[in-house]
């Protein structure tokens, strides 16, 4: 089966950094693109950057540039996304998702939710 | 940056009733639309893509419409599983994507 699986729930305080996991499986994960969502508590989708394995230089929504990095390892079929300093406004749930080819979304991993607390 | 609006925020309707939903970008995004559908505690599933085409598995209730920049998604004849968020989405500007803000289908 093709599949994205995420790290797991994560809570941590304000200034922390973080690092979230997605590994891909069931299929040659350097010719994909993985994306990055987020979706805080009780709110939308917002579409947070993508990257491609075999060329590691990021594309970021304006919305994220420079509050995040999204970085990939080949090696071992996984996504990364990184936090230097969180703040209590990252708190929601992290998807990463899979492109098809130049299509949308068809597979998503089960989300990571992210908790910045005090 | 292609901003899409979605109409309306909630539509009520009963099992069997027709739902029509609205998406409407700032700019044209030709054929770059597609449709996903969220249900609670559960990852976003993607419906349609490239405007009208079904994604994989997904019943022939489900359809897209438009071109340009208004869309909509129609679901004929609601389930009880259909009662969801939907979402559309751009990528007119590939690898760039944007979700619009959601219409939510609750039952009446």
């Amino acid at each position: 089966d093709v599949q994205l699986v995420q790290s797991g729930a994560e809570v941590k305080k304000p200034g922390e950094s973080l690092r979230i996991s997605c590994m891909g499986s069931g299929y040659s994960f350097s010719s994909y693109w993985i994306a990055w969502v987020r979706q805080m508590p009780g709110k939308g989708l917002e579409w947070m950057g993508i990257i491609y394995p075999g060329d590691p230089d990021p594309r970021y929504s304006p919305s994220f540039q420079d509050q995040v990095t999204i970085s990939v390892d080949k090696s071992i079929s996984t996504a990364y996304l990184q936090w230097s300093s969180l703040k209590a406004s990252d708190t929601a749930m992290y998807y990463c998702a899979r492109p098809h080819g130049v299509d949308p979304f068809d597979i998503w991993g089960q989300g990571t939710m992210v908790t910045v607390s005090s | 940056e292609v901003v899409l609006t979605q109409s309306p925020a909630t539509l009520s309707l009963s099992p069997g009733e027709r739902a029509i939903l609205s998406c409407r970008a700032s700019q044209s995004v030709s054929s770059f639309l597609a449709w996903y559908q969220q249900k609670p505690g559960q990852a976003p599933r993607l419906l349609i893509y490239d405007v009208s085409k079904r994604a994989a598995d997904i019943p022939a209730r489900f359809s897209g419409s438009g071109s340009g920049t208004d869309f909509s998604l129609t679901i004929s004849g609601l389930e009880p599983d259909d009662f969801a968020v939907y979402y559309c989405q751009q990528h007119s500007n590939w690898p760039e994507f944007t979700f619009g803000p959601g219409t939510r289908v609750e039952i009446k």
